[in-house]
């Protein structure tokens, strides 16, 4: 069974500043990985889909990829109040069917 | 189009009763999935179904846990008799593709919030 690991935090940033969210997978032969946004109460939405090494950018969000050290990671640029929310870091399972999630990094961005 | 459609919202049960879930995927999407999340955990599987036949269930407690989707559309997960550790959110998700990709994401419904007492 792959395992999807993150901090849970919270991770605490001012407006405006670079919230960085990491995450390491264990099954080297992961191909594709995906950030999901999960606002209190409400259920996962994607932000960002990434499945090359490098950088793949979305408006404020950066996806990182590296994956001969099995880490993937999300920028957000430009933090907003609105952007508090739990960050969930999910892989493909090996029959490429279905999502395996971490447990999330929670995010709080203070004006 | 519409998303997900999940129900209830809420279901408040004592230890050992049954309950059930239901769920309508977004019309067309073949594949459909159930996750339960446990508070401050992530969305933990429980058993993907391919339009009526059942891909993976490995994680599925299937000593309590039932769930069907007969017409290929949609569908009714069951716990019974339920236990104190099943007190989470059941999400149900669907793709409109077998495989997952940033083309044919997984819409998530808004969840069964189960509490067990």
């Amino acid at each position: 069974q792959k395992e999807v690991e993150q901090n849970s935090g919270p991770l605490s940033v001012p407006e405006g500043a670079i919230a960085s969210l990491n995450c390491t997978y264990s099954d080297r032969v992961s191909q594709s990985f995906f950030w999901y946004r999960q606002y209190s109460g409400k259920s996962p939405e994607l932000i960002m889909s990434i499945y090359s090494n490098g950088d793949k950018e979305d408006g404020r969000f950066t996806a990182q990829l590296n994956k001969a050290s099995q880490y993937v990671s999300l920028l957000i640029r430009d933090s907003q109040p609105s952007d508090s929310a739990t960050y969930l870091c999910a892989v493909l399972n090996q029959a490429g069917t279905a999502l395996i999630f971490g447990k999330g990094t929670t995010l709080s961005v203070s004006s | 189009e519409a998303g997900v459609a999940q129900s209830p919202r809420y279901k408040i049960i004592e230890k050992r009763q049954s309950v059930a879930f239901w769920c309508n995927p977004i019309s067309g999407h073949a594949t459909l999935y159930w996750y339960q999340q446990i508070l401050g955990q992530g969305p933990k599987l429980l058993i993907q179904f391919q339009n009526n036949g059942v891909v993976d269930d490995s994680q599925l407690p299937k000593d309590r846990f039932s769930a069907e989707r007969l017409k290929g559309v949609d569908s009714t997960l069951k716990i019974q008799p339920a236990k104190l550790e099943d007190s989470a959110v059941y999400l149900c998700a669907s793709s409109s593709t077998s495989s997952v990709q940033a083309t044919s994401p997984l819409h998530f419904g808004n969840g069964t919030r189960l509490t067990v007492t």
